[in-house]
C-alpha cells in the first residue's frame, strides 16, 4: 500500500539554527498536509499543499510541494524553544486515504 | 481547542478487560477517525465513520469495534485488552467524506493503560 516515510525521526538542535524535516511517497499525492504534536498534546494541522511547486510559508516556516508530489519538506528559520514538538506529513491518495508519515521529533536546546 | 471532545482523558484497567472511548466531533463535521499512537510511535489509523457509516478500516484488530451514532458522536470499543494495548488514542474529525483530501482536528486524547 501506499507509504509515506518522514525524515530524519529525530532532529536536535541549538535554538536559533534552522531545521527541515522531509517527506516522501512512493505515490504520487493528491494533496499533502503538516501537523504539529506539541509534547503532551495532540495533532494540530498547519497547512495543505495542493498544486505541483507548491510553496507557502507562515512565519518561520516554509513549506513545499515536489514538482512530482511525491515529497514535500517543511524548513523552520531561526529555530525557537516553541517549535519544540513532533512533526507529522501526511499524504492523500485522492479523497480516499490519508497516510501519515512517522513524524520527526524536533528538541531544542536553550 | 479544536473542538473536538474525547473522554475519558485517562483509563485505567487491567488485562482482559473492556473498555469504551468516547468521541464528539466538531460541530458540523460528519466524519470520526478513529487513531492509535504508542510510546514514540507515529499515528496508526484504525477506522473511519462518516455519517454513521464505516468509510474506510485500518490496522484495526478483531478485538476492537467503533460506531457512529445518529447525534454523530463515536465509540472506540477495546475488548479482551492486552498489555500492548496501552497506547493514546486520538479521535479526529474532518467536515466531509473525502478523507485524503481534508484537514483533520484531532481531539486531546484518551490515554490508555493496560495493567
Amino acid at each position: 500500500g501506499q507509504q509515506v516515510m518522514q525524515i530524519p525521526q529525530y532532529q536536535h538542535v541549538q535554538e536559533g539554527e534552522d531545521f527541515t524535516t522531509y517527506c516522501n511517497s512512493s505515490t504520487t499525492l493528491s494533496n499533502i498536509q503538516w501537523y504539529k504534536q506539541r509534547p503532551g498534546g495532540h495533532p494540530v494541522f498547519l497547512i495543505q499543499l495542493v498544486k505541483s511547486g507548491e510553496v507557502k510559508k507562515q512565519k518561520r516556516l516554509t513549506f513545499q510541494f515536489g514538482e512530482a508530489k511525491k515529497n514535500s519538506s517543511l524548513h523552520i528559520t531561526a529555530t525557537q524553544t516553541t517549535d519544540v514538538g513532533t512533526y507529522f506529513c501526511a499524504g492523500g491518495q485522492g479523497a480516499q486515504k490519508l497516510v501519515f508519515g512517522q513524524g520527526t521529533r524536533l528538541t531544542i536546546n536553550p | 481547542d479544536s473542538g473536538v471532545t474525547q473522554t475519558p482523558k485517562h483509563l485505567i484497567t487491567a488485562t482482559g478487560q473492556r473498555v469504551t472511548l468516547r468521541c464528539s466531533p466538531r460541530s458540523g463535521d460528519l466524519s470520526v477517525y478513529w487513531y492509535q499512537q504508542s510510546l514514540d510511535q507515529g499515528l496508526q489509523f484504525l477506522i473511519q465513520y462518516y455519517n454513521g457509516e464505516e468509510r474506510a478500516k485500518g490496522n484495526i484488530l478483531e478485538r476492537f469495534s467503533a460506531q457512529q451514532f445518529p447525534d454523530l458522536h463515536s465509540e472506540l470499543n477495546l475488548s479482551s485488552l492486552e498489555l500492548g494495548d496501552s497506547a493514546l488514542y486520538f479521535c479526529a474529525s474532518s467536515i466531509g467524506q473525502g478523507w485524503g483530501n481534508e484537514k483533520l482536528f484531532f481531539g486531546s486524547g484518551t490515554q490508555l493503560s493496560v495493567l
